[in-house]
């Protein structure tokens, strides 16, 4: 079946620093792939999205590069913000269905 | 103008009692979903209507009947409340064809004590 795999966190990072998240992903077909991320006592929000093979989707400095032939989703930054410190979801999507990764906890220290 | 809104927000009651959440989203759109999120945050999906009709049902106990008066609303009722019921359930909706994004509700905390 579908599945997604995400890094284990929590990250933690300096501001300032280079953030990246892996996701690796399994699904039939080729489906849109998704970073949500979900602050402190919120729901989740769309981060950044890409809907086919090399695309690259970015937001807020965040970016993320839709590799068919790895099967990833990386999520990165150049330098973080304390602001930045959230659970991030790597998400595949199929027809109705989202399969989410655990989400990586990052917490940026100032 | 909430996408999705969520009531209530926080609800705490006792092991045996029946509770229920409503949803509801005023995006139009034709697809709304319940999440559970447990305390690692681990989110995971529990059922997925498209236009009233239920599509998604993922080996939930039957104690959980999620209700869609009309496409604007997915209404989760639980009977016989358990310890392991508490989480942060969330609501979400879609349009299928406009690539898939989800909006998420901003969650009810559940705690059965």
């Amino acid at each position: 079946g579908d599945s997604v795999t995400q890094m284990e966190g929590p990250v933690t990072l300096s501001e300032e620093a280079f953030l990246t998240i892996n996701c690796t992903y399994t699904a039939t077909g080729y489906p849109s792939l998704f970073w949500y991320v979900q602050y402190p006592g919120e729901g989740l929000q769309l981060l950044l999205k890409a809907t086919k093979a090399d695309d690259k989707g970015s937001n807020k400095g965040f970016e993320a590069t839709y590799r068919k032939e790895t099967t990833s989703f990386h999520l990165e930054k150049g330098s973080v913000q304390v602001s930045d410190s959230a659970v991030y979801f790597c998400a595949p999507s199929g027809t109705y269905k989202y399969i989410f990764g655990t989400g990586t906890r990052l917490k940026v220290l100032a | 103008d909430t996408a999705v809104s969520q009531t209530p927000k926080y609800l705490v009651t006792q092991m045996g009692n029946d509770k229920s959440i409503k949803c509801e989203q005023n995006l139009g759109h034709d697809t709304m979903y319940w999440y559970k999120q447990d305390s690692k945050k681990f989110l995971k999906i529990m059922f997925s209507y498209n236009n009233k009709e239920l599509i998604i049902n993922e080996t939930v106990p039957n104690r959980f009947s999620p209700k869609s008066p009309d496409k604007a609303h997915l209404n989760l009722h639980i009977n016989s409340l358990e310890l392991g019921d508490s989480a942060v359930y969330f609501c979400a909706s879609s349009q299928p064809g406009q690539s898939y994004e989800q909006y998420f509700g901003p969650g009810t905390r559940l705690t059965v004590t």
